[in-house]
């Protein structure tokens, strides 16, 4: 079963727009983590936060986690074509040892 | 750098063969992963492992078997392979368990058809 679920499932924009994915989760959580994927790759990690965090940032994204919602959102300001990819949130449940993955969402950046 | 390399990239068999899928990583990480990507499904976790000669079950591990003799190999076999397993593969690692907020580090994975 999947912990995370990522919302929307596609996102089309033009370059230079923000980005904005959600991702909800079911369970209490520890830590929350993004990774990118683009196509035919492996995933790769973006940034991590923890449950006792609200917001945090690395470069064009800013990542925020409301734990009472169980959700957390990731945007990409400024988006370039080389943006374009699937984007994954994963979850270590609170009692769990595993990561688990949402179904992603992907986003298109038109040059 | 090497980090993770998986192999085959790609990978074409036939119901009831045994397949196997490589992973090594260069890092001397402790932990190992191996997850399943299916359209729909994201990613599922089929095996970990903690340490040489450690493994334990994930959320799908039916049909598969892992072993880990050395830190750096990680393979996983398809013992009697069936469409259902027609997938991609990834293999992953991490300095400690994914529970203590450790990111992963993924391979660039084994797409697999069983025809």
């Amino acid at each position: 079963s999947q912990q995370g679920e990522e919302d929307p499932q596609a996102l089309s924009i033009q370059e230079g727009e923000n980005a904005t994915m959600n991702c909800s989760y079911k369970t209490s959580i520890n830590n929350l983590q993004w990774y990118r994927q683009n196509s035919g790759r492996g995933l790769v990690h973006l940034i991590l936060i923890r449950s006792n965090e609200r917001e945090k940032h690395s470069g064009r994204l800013r990542v925020t986690l409301d734990t009472s919602k169980k959700s957390s959102s990731l945007l990409i300001t400024a988006s370039r074509a080389a943006d374009t990819a699937s984007y994954f949130c994963a979850t270590d449940a609170d009692s769990s040892y595993k990561l688990i993955f949402g179904s992603g969402t992907r986003l298109l950046v038109r040059p | 750098d090497a980090g993770i390399t998986q192999s085959p990239r790609y990978k074409i068999t036939e119901t009831g063969r045994q397949v196997t899928l490589m992973c090594h990583q260069t890092w001397s990480h402790s932990y190992m992963f191996w997850y399943r990507q299916d359209l729909g499904h994201g990613l599922r976790l089929i095996y970990y492992s903690a340490a040489a000669d450690i493994t334990d079950k994930g959320e799908v591990p039916d049909g598969y078997v892992v072993s880990r003799s050395k830190t750096e190999n990680f393979p996983l076999t398809l013992e009697s392979a069936t469409r259902s397993q027609t997938s991609v593969y990834f293999c992953a690692s991490s300095l400690a368990g994914q529970g203590r907020g450790e990111k992963l580090f993924f391979g660039s994975g084994t797409q697999l058809s069983v025809l």
